[in-house]
């Protein structure tokens, strides 16, 4: 099945900076998904990205599916922010995840 | 617009009990999901149903698994004589078709004593 890698696995950042978090998957896919899990353990969807660039709010994501990667760029990381950011592909209909970057946002 | 609701949202329970989870999708969504995430993981796919049809059972389900959506509506999970190795967040989602975003629920933290 596809292989999803995400990196770093672990990010700490001071309230106010940006981050870019990184996913790779083995295999050209038709869709991506990346999603913020919360310390309350919530999956919330962030964005559907087959390809291309797509802002919502202080969060960006970009897609590039010929060379089989997606960033994930958080701009001002505020507290909130804190918590897993996972990216899922489809491998025929279910998705596969990889195993997250945790992101520590300090005030 | 109501998302994805699972209940319970913990259940704490004694080695070989059975447990039942319930999830209740989007409304317009023929297609849901179970997956499974334990401490420091990724969820991991367990299984999936077309309207009724239960379509895909990953190995992760063994026969102490089993899931059901009557009439393609809610789904319920069933975990029979529950071991250790069972404690998890399982969590449950649901998608309008394959190309489709698939949106979760909360999930259900299950504990084994």
């Amino acid at each position: 099945g596809i292989q999803v890698e995400q990196s770093p696995p672990d990010l700490i950042l001071q309230e106010g900076a940006n981050s870019t978090l990184r996913c790779n998957f083995s295999d050209s896919v038709n869709n991506l998904q990346w999603f913020h899990q919360n310390p309350w353990g919530q999956l919330i969807n962030l964005f559907y990205i087959p390809s291309g660039t797509k802002q919502n709010g202080r969060l960006s994501a970009t897609t590039v599916a010929t060379e089989r990667y997606s960033l994930l760029y958080i701009s001002s990381s505020q507290t909130t922010d804190s918590g897993v950011y996972f990216c899922a592909v489809p491998n025929d209909y279910k998705l596969s995840f990889g195993a997250g970057t945790t992101v520590t946002v300090r005030a | 617009d109501t998302g994805v609701s699972q209940n319970p949202r913990h259940k704490i329970t004694k080695r070989g009990q059975n447990v039942t989870f319930r999830c209740d999708p989007i409304s317009e969504h023929n297609r849901l999901y179970w997956y499974r995430q334990t401490l420091g993981q990724g969820p991991e796919f367990l299984t999936y149903f077309q309207n009724e049809a239960q379509l895909e059972k990953s190995r992760l389900l063994s026969d102490r698994f089993s899931a059901e959506r009557p009439k393609g509506s809610f789904s319920t999970l069933e975990i029979q004589r529950t071991e250790q190795g069972d404690s998890a967040m399982y969590l449950c989602a649901s998608s309008l078709g394959t190309r489709q975003p698939q949106h979760f629920g909360d999930g259900t933290r299950l504990s084994i004593l």
